[in-house]
């Protein structure tokens, strides 16, 4: 059974950096084809997909969000890593991370990880 | 960017309706649309995936169509654990995108 679980800040000050953990089991990022990607939705808002990172190390990020993400992973410890830097308000949102086999994209998501940037 | 414009935004509904709601995809996607459902204070769940594949456990009353760059998501005899937000998305191209979502709401 896979299963994920994101884990951050809760709350952080503008400028600073966001750092969200995924930790998952019932799956390897070591895999071939497996994946694991980053989606936010806002309070009332719709989902924006942030990125991907695939099992052999390849990483997509949405460009909208220009060069403040990171994501980066630790296949040994089952878990995967978002960083955004230099937050604003407009990060406010729901974090989720979701599995990404090639042939099952976002087929389970984690519950979710509130972060507020507020000074 | 694909842009996935959703359609409509928000419908109300009657239990035992049939409902359609409409992504259409600003360039090709093949069949790489998958649609999710979201209830308040939930995560998505994937309810169908390549355009048209009922994912596990999801009833049968759920099916996804394509016409051309139209992907559309029907629910047939609507029961009321249906009611939630329903989102599309295109994974054909980075960045994968969303469509702006449905509201589904009871009459």
């Amino acid at each position: 059974q896979v299963t994920l679980k994101e884990s951050g800040p809760g709350i952080l000050q503008p400028s600073h950096t966001l750092s969200l953990t995924c930790s998952f089991s019932g799956f390897s990022l070591s895999t071939y084809g497996m994946a694991v990607s980053w989606i936010r939705q806002p309070s009332g808002k719709g989902l924006e997909w942030l990125a991907s990172i695939w099992w052999n190390g390849n990483t997509y990020n949405n460009p909208s969000l220009k060069s403040r993400l990171t994501v980066s992973k630790d296949t040994s410890n089952n878990q995967a890593f978002l960083k955004v830097t230099s937050v604003d308000t407009a990060d406010t949102a729901t974090y989720y991370c979701a599995h990404t086999p090639l042939t099952r994209v976002l087929d389970a998501w984690g519950q979710g990880a509130s972060v507020t940037v507020s000074s | 960017d694909i842009q996935m414009t959703q359609s409509p935004s928000s419908m109300s509904v009657s239990l035992g309706d049939t409902v359609t709601i409409t992504c259409r995809a600003s360039q090709d996607v093949g069949i790489y649309v998958n649609w999710f459902q979201q209830k308040p204070g939930k995560s998505p769940r994937r309810m169908i995936y390549r355009a048209t594949n009922l994912a596990d456990g999801v009833p049968s009353r759920f099916s996804g169509n394509r016409s051309g760059s139209d992907y559309s998501l029907t629910i047939s005899s609507l029961e009321s654990e249906d009611v939630a937000d329903y989102h599309c998305l295109q994974y054909d191209e980075y960045p994968w995108t969303f469509g702006g979502g449905t509201k589904l709401e009871l009459k």
